[in-house]
Protein backbone atom coordinates (compact mmCIF):
# COMPACT_ATOMS: atom_id res chain seq x y z
CA UNK A 1 0.00 0.00 0.00
CA UNK A 2 1.62 3.51 -0.17
CA UNK A 3 2.13 5.41 2.33
CA UNK A 4 0.33 8.28 3.46
CA UNK A 5 1.01 11.18 5.67
CA UNK A 6 -1.38 13.20 7.89
CA UNK A 7 -0.73 16.17 10.19
CA UNK A 8 -0.25 14.56 14.12
CA UNK A 9 -3.35 16.65 15.35
CA UNK A 10 -5.57 19.13 14.69
CA UNK A 11 -8.48 20.89 16.74
CA UNK A 12 -11.67 22.50 15.72
CA UNK A 13 -14.55 24.27 17.15
CA UNK A 14 -18.38 22.51 17.43
CA UNK A 15 -20.48 22.91 15.08
CA UNK A 16 -17.67 24.34 12.48
CA UNK A 17 -16.39 21.91 9.62
CA UNK A 18 -13.19 19.75 10.39
CA UNK A 19 -10.71 19.72 7.05
CA UNK A 20 -8.40 16.50 7.33
CA UNK A 21 -5.59 16.45 5.39
CA UNK A 22 -3.95 13.51 3.72
CA UNK A 23 -0.67 13.19 1.18
CA UNK A 24 -0.26 10.25 -0.74
CA UNK A 25 2.04 10.98 -3.79
CA UNK A 26 2.66 7.64 -4.57
CA UNK A 27 -0.74 6.26 -5.28
CA UNK A 28 -0.98 3.85 -8.17
CA UNK A 29 -3.63 3.55 -10.45
CA UNK A 30 -5.54 0.75 -8.97
CA UNK A 31 -5.31 2.20 -5.18
CA UNK A 32 -8.40 3.84 -3.31
CA UNK A 33 -7.94 6.85 -0.64
CA UNK A 34 -10.12 4.99 2.63
CA UNK A 35 -10.83 6.82 5.73
CA UNK A 36 -11.47 5.89 9.25
CA UNK A 37 -11.85 6.92 12.50
CA UNK A 38 -11.29 5.20 15.33
CA UNK A 39 -12.74 6.80 19.18
CA UNK A 40 -10.67 6.03 22.10
CA UNK A 41 -11.49 2.38 23.36
CA UNK A 42 -13.54 1.97 20.36
CA UNK A 43 -13.07 -0.20 17.53
CA UNK A 44 -11.92 1.85 14.30
CA UNK A 45 -15.05 3.05 11.93
CA UNK A 46 -15.01 2.73 7.97
CA UNK A 47 -15.81 6.67 6.94
CA UNK A 48 -15.92 7.04 3.23
CA UNK A 49 -13.66 6.05 0.63
CA UNK A 50 -13.22 7.41 -3.12
CA UNK A 51 -11.11 6.51 -6.60
CA UNK A 52 -10.53 10.30 -8.21
CA UNK A 53 -14.62 11.71 -7.48
CA UNK A 54 -15.07 13.75 -5.22
CA UNK A 55 -17.80 11.03 -2.55
CA UNK A 56 -20.17 12.71 -0.08
CA UNK A 57 -21.95 10.04 2.85
CA UNK A 58 -24.04 10.34 5.89
CA UNK A 59 -20.52 10.71 7.71
CA UNK A 60 -18.51 13.09 5.42
CA UNK A 61 -17.61 14.10 2.17
CA UNK A 62 -14.21 13.45 0.29
CA UNK A 63 -12.44 15.72 -1.54
CA UNK A 64 -9.61 13.99 -3.86
CA UNK A 65 -7.16 16.33 -5.74
CA UNK A 66 -6.80 15.75 -9.75
CA UNK A 67 -3.37 14.07 -9.89
CA UNK A 68 -4.69 12.29 -6.87
CA UNK A 69 -1.58 12.94 -4.70
CA UNK A 70 -3.69 14.35 -1.84
CA UNK A 71 -7.46 14.18 0.10
CA UNK A 72 -9.65 15.78 1.88
CA UNK A 73 -11.80 14.63 4.69
CA UNK A 74 -14.70 17.16 5.72
CA UNK A 75 -16.44 16.70 8.50
CA UNK A 76 -19.66 19.08 7.64
CA UNK A 77 -20.50 19.79 11.14
CA UNK A 78 -18.55 18.79 13.76
CA UNK A 79 -19.53 17.47 16.91
CA UNK A 80 -17.71 16.42 20.44
CA UNK A 81 -18.40 13.18 18.97
CA UNK A 82 -16.38 13.58 16.73
CA UNK A 83 -13.63 13.43 18.39
CA UNK A 84 -11.01 10.34 17.64
CA UNK A 85 -8.31 9.39 15.37
CA UNK A 86 -8.56 9.82 11.57
CA UNK A 87 -6.77 7.39 9.71
CA UNK A 88 -5.98 7.81 6.14
CA UNK A 89 -5.38 4.91 3.98
CA UNK A 90 -4.63 3.94 0.46
CA UNK A 91 -5.34 0.64 -1.28
CA UNK A 92 -6.80 -1.28 -3.91
CA UNK A 93 -10.57 -1.81 -3.86
CA UNK A 94 -10.21 -5.70 -3.50
CA UNK A 95 -8.39 -8.07 -1.62
CA UNK A 96 -8.17 -9.11 1.69
CA UNK A 97 -5.24 -7.59 2.69
CA UNK A 98 -4.66 -6.42 6.35
CA UNK A 99 -5.16 -3.48 7.47
CA UNK A 100 -2.29 -0.73 8.43
CA UNK A 101 -3.06 2.67 10.12
CA UNK A 102 -0.46 5.09 9.96
CA UNK A 103 -0.13 7.64 13.32
CA UNK A 104 -3.02 9.06 11.68
CA UNK A 105 -4.77 12.61 12.91
CA UNK A 106 -5.62 12.82 16.14
CA UNK A 107 -8.80 15.26 16.10
CA UNK A 108 -10.36 17.08 18.98
CA UNK A 109 -13.31 18.94 19.05
CA UNK A 110 -13.33 21.71 21.49
CA UNK A 111 -16.89 23.44 22.56
CA UNK B 1 -25.41 -1.33 8.97
CA UNK B 2 -23.09 -4.24 9.07
CA UNK B 3 -22.53 -5.12 12.46
CA UNK B 4 -19.60 -7.08 13.66
CA UNK B 5 -20.28 -8.22 17.61
CA UNK B 6 -17.16 -9.13 19.88
CA UNK B 7 -18.71 -11.33 22.65
CA UNK B 8 -16.98 -9.25 25.28
CA UNK B 9 -15.72 -6.02 25.45
CA UNK B 10 -13.81 -6.81 28.90
CA UNK B 11 -12.40 -9.62 29.67
CA UNK B 12 -9.54 -10.86 33.03
CA UNK B 13 -8.30 -14.32 32.71
CA UNK B 14 -5.61 -16.00 35.02
CA UNK B 15 -1.49 -17.04 32.71
CA UNK B 16 -1.92 -20.43 31.72
CA UNK B 17 -6.19 -20.04 31.08
CA UNK B 18 -7.75 -21.28 27.80
CA UNK B 19 -9.14 -17.86 26.25
CA UNK B 20 -11.82 -18.14 23.61
CA UNK B 21 -12.89 -14.92 21.71
CA UNK B 22 -15.86 -14.85 19.46
CA UNK B 23 -17.10 -12.64 17.01
CA UNK B 24 -20.11 -12.77 14.96
CA UNK B 25 -20.91 -10.72 11.72
CA UNK B 26 -24.09 -10.62 10.22
CA UNK B 27 -23.54 -9.30 6.95
CA UNK B 28 -22.72 -12.79 4.84
CA UNK B 29 -19.09 -11.40 4.55
CA UNK B 30 -16.28 -13.94 3.26
CA UNK B 31 -13.42 -12.14 5.05
CA UNK B 32 -12.91 -12.20 8.23
CA UNK B 33 -9.83 -11.31 10.67
CA UNK B 34 -8.11 -10.60 14.10
CA UNK B 35 -5.99 -8.37 15.31
CA UNK B 36 -4.70 -7.07 18.28
CA UNK B 37 -3.65 -3.37 19.07
CA UNK B 38 -1.08 -2.24 21.37
CA UNK B 39 0.25 1.57 22.56
CA UNK B 40 2.98 2.21 19.80
CA UNK B 41 2.16 -0.73 17.50
CA UNK B 42 -0.90 -0.29 15.88
CA UNK B 43 -2.80 -2.95 14.55
CA UNK B 44 -1.29 -6.27 13.71
CA UNK B 45 -3.31 -9.32 12.25
CA UNK B 46 -3.27 -12.68 14.19
CA UNK B 47 -5.42 -14.80 11.83
CA UNK B 48 -7.29 -14.14 8.76
CA UNK B 49 -10.18 -16.62 7.31
CA UNK B 50 -11.43 -16.30 3.55
CA UNK B 51 -14.01 -18.79 3.83
CA UNK B 52 -15.94 -21.54 6.08
CA UNK B 53 -13.05 -23.60 7.57
CA UNK B 54 -10.05 -21.62 6.02
CA UNK B 55 -7.55 -19.23 7.61
CA UNK B 56 -4.58 -18.13 6.92
CA UNK B 57 -1.72 -17.03 9.50
CA UNK B 58 -1.13 -13.09 9.85
CA UNK B 59 1.89 -11.00 11.26
CA UNK B 60 1.58 -12.56 14.73
CA UNK B 61 0.22 -15.71 15.04
CA UNK B 62 2.07 -17.47 17.59
CA UNK B 63 0.09 -18.35 20.73
CA UNK B 64 -3.57 -18.35 19.14
CA UNK B 65 -5.63 -20.52 16.64
CA UNK B 66 -8.85 -19.87 15.32
CA UNK B 67 -11.90 -21.62 13.88
CA UNK B 68 -14.25 -20.86 11.26
CA UNK B 69 -17.04 -23.65 11.46
CA UNK B 70 -19.59 -20.93 10.23
CA UNK B 71 -19.46 -18.39 7.71
CA UNK B 72 -20.74 -15.61 10.34
CA UNK B 73 -18.21 -16.73 12.92
CA UNK B 74 -14.56 -16.47 13.54
CA UNK B 75 -13.65 -17.60 16.93
CA UNK B 76 -9.93 -16.62 18.68
CA UNK B 77 -8.16 -18.90 21.11
CA UNK B 78 -5.75 -18.76 23.26
CA UNK B 79 -4.83 -22.01 24.04
CA UNK B 80 -2.26 -21.03 26.80
CA UNK B 81 -2.80 -17.13 28.24
CA UNK B 82 0.31 -15.38 29.02
CA UNK B 83 0.75 -11.72 30.56
CA UNK B 84 2.36 -10.46 27.04
CA UNK B 85 -1.62 -11.44 25.33
CA UNK B 86 -2.89 -8.74 26.89
CA UNK B 87 -3.97 -6.20 24.53
CA UNK B 88 -6.99 -4.51 23.06
CA UNK B 89 -8.62 -7.56 20.17
CA UNK B 90 -10.41 -6.37 17.00
CA UNK B 91 -12.66 -8.57 14.68
CA UNK B 92 -13.05 -7.53 11.75
CA UNK B 93 -15.41 -8.43 8.53
CA UNK B 94 -15.24 -7.67 4.62
CA UNK B 95 -17.00 -8.43 1.31
CA UNK B 96 -14.39 -9.80 -0.24
CA UNK B 97 -14.53 -10.73 -4.12
CA UNK B 98 -14.24 -7.45 -6.48
CA UNK B 99 -17.34 -5.90 -4.25
CA UNK B 100 -15.42 -4.02 -2.13
CA UNK B 101 -12.08 -4.13 0.65
CA UNK B 102 -13.62 -2.15 3.41
CA UNK B 103 -13.32 -3.89 6.75
CA UNK B 104 -15.94 -3.35 9.27
CA UNK B 105 -15.09 -3.75 12.78
CA UNK B 106 -16.41 -5.20 16.14
CA UNK B 107 -16.07 -2.76 19.53
CA UNK B 108 -13.24 -4.84 20.89
CA UNK B 109 -12.08 -7.30 23.48
CA UNK B 110 -9.82 -5.52 25.75
CA UNK B 111 -8.12 -8.72 27.47
CA UNK B 112 -6.25 -8.70 30.45
CA UNK B 113 -4.02 -12.01 31.34
CA UNK B 114 -3.18 -11.54 35.48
Amino acid sequence: DAKTTQPPSMDCAEGRAANLPCNHSTISGNEYVYWYRQIHSQGPQYIIHGLKNNETNEMASLIITEDRKSSTLILPHATLRDTAVYYCIVRPRQGAQKLVFGQGTRLTINP
Amino acid sequence: DVKVTQSSRYLVKRTGEKVFLECVQDMDHENMFWYRQDPGLGLRLIYFSYDVKMKEKGDIPEGYSVSREKKERFSLILESASTNQTSMYLCASSLGGTSGNIQYFGAGTRLSVL
